[in-house]
């Protein structure tokens, strides 16, 4: 089983519709990022979480929100969809004392129509 | 702006010879480098780091170089196989700074 979880894979919404994508880690890790990855940009940062009671900004957060619900859960929401947030998205972890190096999971392709 | 580039889309190389990935920063307060490996369908994966206090770390069949006066590193892989054949993302961070700033990508593609 993947240490790092996302759901859905894969996911078709709506222009102007909510979605949720949610992420789960057994790691153990106190941080989890949430990133997009567009072609020809690489992996951009939307949000991250130092820890519960933390959540900051990335380089790219209008039109997103999260919630890090428990240490393990960190759940990226697009309030209002629209069709440039079409991407594949990744979630990751670290672990503070443990350096720079980030772990990501498997991706959610969203497609908003 | 992007303060991480990786200028090559695209790099082909036959089985059994060099590849060499190119990565450039723009950001001076940068100390710490990484490069991801990502196949279809599955999320990156670490592949090797380098501290700044370095200019060369090798593992195996990679090995990055680092140059901080250019600020420029690049990562080889020799000799290459197929399997080696995905998508490199370069990455860059602050120590005390624990977010990561990734260049484009570069795909490799290893010809039998």
């Amino acid at each position: 089983d993947a240490d790092v979880t996302q759901t859905p894979r894969n996911r078709i919404t709506k222009t102007g519709k909510r979605i949720m994508l949610e992420c789960s880690q057994t790691k153990g890790h106190d941080r989890m990022y949430w990133y997009r990855q567009d072609p020809g940009l690489g992996l951009r940062l939307i949000y991250y979480s130092f820890d519960v009671k933390d959540i900051n900004k990335g380089e790219i957060s209008d039109g997103y929100s999260v919630s890090r619900q428990a240490q393990a859960k960190f759940s990226l929401s697009l309030e209002s969809a629209i069709p440039n947030q079409t991407a594949l998205y990744f979630c990751a972890t670290s672990q503070g004392s443990a350096g720079n190096t980030i772990y990501f999971g498997e991706g959610s392709w969203l497609t908003v129509v | 702006d992007q303060q991480v580039k990786q200028n090559s889309p695209s790099l082909s190389v036959q089985e059994g010879r060099i590849s060499i990935l190119n990565c450039d920063y723009t950001n001076s307060m940068f100390d710490y480098f990484l490069w991801y490996k990502k196949y279809p369908a599955e999320g990156p994966t670490f592949l090797i780091s380098i501290s700044s206090i370095k200019d060369k770390n090798e593992d195996g069949r990679f090995t990055v170089f680092l140059n901080k006066s250019a600020k420029h590193l690049s990562l080889h892989i020799v000799p290459s196989q197929p399997g080696d054949s995905a998508v490199y993302f370069c990455a860059a961070s602050e120590t005390n700074d624990y977010k990561l700033s990734f260049g484009a990508g570069t795909t490799v593609t290893v010809r039998a």
